[in-house]
C-alpha cells in the first residue's frame, strides 16, 4: 500500500480537463509545499511535470497545473491531448525520516 | 544535456547482493544537488529507495533502510546503490534520478534497468 492515495484511473476526451487527486497526511502533503507530479509513459523514463506543488519545469506545457488544499494535492491537465495518456504519480517530502513518498499512480486515458 | 544511466546485473539469485551504478553527465554532484534511486516492480507503483546529496548526506526509505547503502562512486560522476539479501519481491525496474537545486522534484531520470531476482 502506497503512502499517498491516488485514484487508480482517470479519463477525459480530447480538449477536456481532468484532475487527479493525491491524498496524504499532515506529515507529508499537508506539512510541506514539496509535492511533485511525474508523467510515466510505458517504456519511458518518468518525467517531472509539476514540482513544489504548482511549479512547472521548463518545457512542460502550461496545460499542466498543480495545487494543494490541506492534505490533498491535485494535478489538472487541461485541453487533453492524446499524448497526455500515461500513468501519473504524485510524491511528497515526508520529513527527515521518511524523506520521500510516492502515490500509487493514476492511469490517465484519453478517450 | 543532462543524462543518467543505470547499470548492473539483470539477474541475481535470492540472498545475493545487488550493486547498481548510476553514471551521469551534464551536471556535477555539487552544492544542492542530489542523486536518488527509485524502483518499480512489474505492474506496480514507483517506490522511492534512497538519495545522496552533494555533501554526502544520505536518506533512505525506512522500510528498506537496513538493506540499502547509497554511496558516491569512485568516479565523480557515479552514484552506487547496494541492496543486500535480494528476494524475488525485489524484482523491479530500477531508476536513478537527479534532484536539482531549483526544486524538490527529481528533474532528470535514467531509462531504468530491469533486475530480476530468481534462482
Amino acid at each position: 500500500q502506497s503512502a499517498l492515495t491516488q485514484p487508480p484511473s482517470a479519463s477525459g476526451s480530447p480538449g477536456q480537463s481532468v484532475t487527479i487527486s493525491c491524498t496524504g497526511t499532515s506529515s507529508d502533503v499537508g506539512g510541506y509545499d514539496f509535492v511533485s507530479w511525474y508523467q510515466h509513459r510505458p517504456g519511458k523514463a518518468p518525467k517531472l511535470v509539476i514540482c513544489d506543488v504548482s511549479k512547472r519545469p521548463s518545457g512542460v506545457p502550461d496545460r499542466f497545473s498543480g495545487s494543494k488544499s490541506g492534505n490533498t494535492a491535485s494535478l489538472t491537465v487541461s485541453g487533453l491531448q492524446a499524448e497526455d495518456e500515461a500513468d501519473y504519480y504524485c510524491s511528497s517530502y515526508a520529513g527527515s525520516n521518511n524523506y520521500v513518498v510516492f502515490g500509487g499512480g493514476t492511469k490517465l486515458t484519453v478517450l | 544535456q543532462i543524462t543518467l544511466k543505470e547499470s548492473g546485473p539483470t539477474l541475481v539469485k535470492p540472498t545475493q547482493t545487488l550493486t547498481l551504478t548510476c553514471t551521469f553527465s551534464g551536471f556535477s554532484l555539487s552544492s544542492g544537488v542530489g542523486v536518488g534511486w527509485i524502483r518499480q516492480p512489474p505492474g506496480k507503483a514507483l517506490e522511492w529507495l534512497a538519495l545522496i546529496f552533494w555533501d554526502d548526506d544520505k536518506r533512505y526509505s525506512p522500510s528498506l533502510k537496513t538493506r540499502l547503502t547509497i554511496t558516491k562512486g569512485t568516479s565523480k560522476n557515479q552514484v552506487v546503490l547496494t541492496i543486500i539479501n535480494m528476494d524475488p519481491v525485489d524484482t523491479a525496474t530500477y531508476y536513478c534520478a537527479r534532484r536539482g537545486t531549483s526544486s524538490s522534484g527529481l528533474d532528470s531520470w535514467g531509462q531504468g534497468t530491469l533486475v530480476t531476482v530468481s534462482s
